[in-house]
């Protein structure tokens, strides 16, 4: 079975700083790969997702992902992060084309201060 | 679009009372999937529904817990009977092949 692994539990940065957030992902064929965010007390929102293509995904907000295949990875960046980017960030995988559920890391914490 | 639409929002209940949990996925979607988020096993999978059947129910942590999934518009998750370890909050999620999952505003269960 598939799992993910978010090995940042944690990062507090100050505003304009640049965020990088590792996922790596254990399976050993095609899969899709998701990175959702949720702000406080909400449901979780896509960010970005990579299906094919350009291993160089970008999302909302700013956001963009790295689809790394040799290193089971798929780390989110955004150059300059604002206070309002105070969420929790969970990277997610499933594997097929089809509707199979999404497996989700534990996720990363990102306290963004002024 | 609504989106995905789950109710209720907030749920206190007392140990051992029944507790139902809805879920109307989005119109054309044809997989559902009940998750469950607490701190200290973050998300969890319970249970997915592929065109109203149930495919895996593994994640279901007791028989306590029961899922339905009547017609392609409606599910629900049922604790019976209810306990203080139950509480986390519950997000239904549909999704219609790769074009994305999209997930509700979750219930808030809190078991005293």
């Amino acid at each position: 079975a598939q799992s993910v692994s978010q090995h940042n539990h944690h990062v507090i940065l100050s505003e304009a700083a640049s965020l990088e957030l590792g996922c790596n992902y254990s399976y050993g064929g095609t899969v899709n790969l998701f990175w959702y965010v949720q702000y406080p007390g909400q449901h979780l929102q896509l960010l970005l997702k990579y299906f094919s293509g350009d291993p160089l995904v970008k999302g909302i907000k700013g956001f963009e992902a790295e689809f790394i295949k040799s290193k089971f990875s798929f780390n989110l960046r955004k150059p300059s992060v604002q206070w309002s980017d105070t969420a929790e960030y969970f990277c997610a995988v499933n594997v097929d084309s089809g509707n199979t559920p999404l497996v989700f890391g534990k996720g990363t914490r990102l306290s963004v201060i002024a | 679009d609504a989106g995905v639409i789950q109710s209720p929002r907030h749920e206190v209940t007392e140990m051992g009372q029944e507790v139902t949990l809805r879920c109307k996925p989005i119109s054309g979607h044809n997989s559902l999937f009940w998750y469950r988020q607490t701190m200290m096993r973050g998300l969890e999978l319970l249970i997915y529904f592929n065109n109203n059947v149930p495919i895996d129910d593994s994640g279901m942590p007791e028989d306590r817990f029961s899922a339905k999934m009547p017609n392609a518009s409606f599910s629900t998750l049922k604790i019976q009977p209810s306990e203080p370890r139950d509480s986390a909050v519950y997000f239904c999620a549909s999704s219609s092949g790769i074009r994305g999952y999209t997930f509700g505003s979750g219930t808030r269960l809190t078991v005293v």
